[in-house]
């Protein structure tokens, strides 16, 4: 049963570009949420989606974007980027608002940008 | 939404439990104590979670006490590879929830031979 997968693992861009990260759900799971973790911190929530929605969204501009499809992968999109929006990105998804807290995490899409 | 204290590190010799403590005074009752860990350059991974009553899993044991403001996870066994970040993170369920998990600090377990 393959878990929760991301691509890229790393990505290197600079000020100004977009960037998209891509997740895909463990299977059977309905619902992705996104995670940003800066270095020596704990992950800080940017938005969750279920139903091809956004449900709720974190502390984070608007520069911050995503998108689900209908076969429940993800997609995180960042604009003009910043030196401050690198960070280690984290997908995770659960199967459903049953259990909405007990969330499998992807490896990450460690974001440098120069 | 109830705020959880933890040390920020602890020591555990190889073979032994590993019991770490989270306070979580203002705990309500509807609020759900829920355990995660990372790995170094990994991805937090669950590992239990809890109510009011005591838990177990494979994967460790949960004990709440009785007044809920505060819980131990139980390691019972810790090998090197326990070696983390634990973090103990509050959560209400019910209607209009969203899974954000909020992160603190956590403990950074160091589990030695």
């Amino acid at each position: 049963d393959a878990g929760v997968t991301q691509s890229p693992t790393h990505l290197i861009k600079t000020r100004g570009q977009q960037v998209t990260l891509r997740c895909s759900p463990k299977s059977g799971h309905d619902t992705v949420s996104w995670y940003q973790q800066a270095l020596g911190q704990g992950p800080q929530f940017i938005f969750q989606y279920y139903e091809e929605e956004e449900r709720q969204r974190g502390n984070f501009p608007d520069r911050f974007s995503g998108h689900q499809f209908p076969n429940y992968s993800s997609e995180l999109n960042v604009n003009a980027l910043l030196l401050g929006d690198s960070a280690l990105y984290l997908c995770a998804s659960s199967p459903g608002i049953s259990r909405p807290y007990e969330q499998y995490f992807g490896p990450g899409t460690r974001l440098t940008v120069t | 939404d109830a705020k959880t204290t933890q040390p920020p590190s602890m020591d555990c010799a190889e073979g032994r439990a590993a019991n770490l403590p989270c306070n979580h005074s203002t705990i309500s009752g509807n609020e759900y104590v829920y355990w995660y860990r990372q790995i170094h350059s990994q991805g937090p991974q669950y590992i239990i979670h809890g109510l009011k009553n005591n838990e177990t899993n494979e994967m460790a044991s949960l004990i709440i006490t009785e007044d809920r403001k505060s819980s131990t996870l139980i390691l019972p066994h810790a090998t090197l590879r326990d070696t983390a970040v634990y973090y103990c993170i509050v959560r209400e369920h019910g209607s209009g929830n969203t899974g954000k998990l909020i992160f603190g600090q956590g403990t950074t377990l160091q589990v030695k031979p």
